[in-house]
């Protein structure tokens, strides 16, 4: 069964840093794609990420560029998202996904004072 | 910027067919652009319904089907069911980055 358990998710000041991770299972992880996506309360879905099964090919969202990073560790069937320089609209649940087929339930960031 | 269109909001009897469908700024809809679908529930993560235009997951309903439709990528609901009431989404690709619609409430009335 696949599985996509999100983790590191809080609340952190204007300005600040959080890491985000992404634990994997019941697939081979370093055969996929992975992605980020979020979805701020009361709104819809917006795709922040994705990296390559070997980390070759990168990708943002201009929302996020420069600010976020995307990383993956296939050793560990893990995912991450280094979210630095944080603003309150980047308060969202942040979801890990294939994208096309298997999500996770996601972890909320709430960026505030 | 590139933006995806979806309809904001439809409504369809149960029983009735409905099609939902994704347009983008940057010009016909086609093939290439792998379009997606998606329902999501209240507080759930969403599920996917339809990946590359038409095909379908195993767990997709039969009554779901993805289409190309006059420069669109449609999503189309055949025989609605009172269950199939929630937000969808659709999803294409720009040969890297990946851009969502802004969502169809769709409400079974």
């Amino acid at each position: 069964e696949v599985q996509l358990v999100e983790s590191g998710g809080g609340l952190v000041k204007p300005g600040g840093s959080l890491r985000l991770s992404c634990a994997a299972s019941g697939f081979t992880f370093s055969s996929y794609s992975m992605n980020w996506v979020r979805q701020a309360p009361g709104k819809g879905l917006e795709w922040v990420s994705s990296i390559s099964s070997s980390s070759s090919y990168i990708y943002y969202a201009d929302s996020v560029k420069g600010r976020f990073t995307i990383s993956r560790d296939n050793a560990k069937n893990s995912l991450y998202l280094q979210m630095n320089s944080l603003r309150a609209e980047d308060t969202a649940v942040y979801y890990c996904a294939r994208v096309v087929d298997y999500w996770g339930q996601g972890t909320l960031v709430t960026v505030s004072s | 910027q590139t933006v995806v269109t979806q309809e904001p909001s439809l409504t369809v009897s149960p029983g009735g067919t409905v099609t939902l469908t994704c347009a983008s700024s940057t010009g016909a809809v086609t093939s290439g652009y792998y379009p997606n679908w998606f329902q999501q529930k209240p507080g759930q993560a969403p599920r996917a319904l339809i990946y590359s235009t038409s095909n379908k997951h195993s767990w997709t309903p039969a009554r779901f089907s993805g289409s190309l439709l006059g420069g669109k990528a449609a999503l189309t609901l055949s025989g609605v069911q009172p269950e199939d009431e929630a937000e969808y989404y659709c999803l294409l690709y720009y040969g890297g980055p990946w851009v969502f619609g802004g969502g169809t409430k769709l409400t079974v009335l």
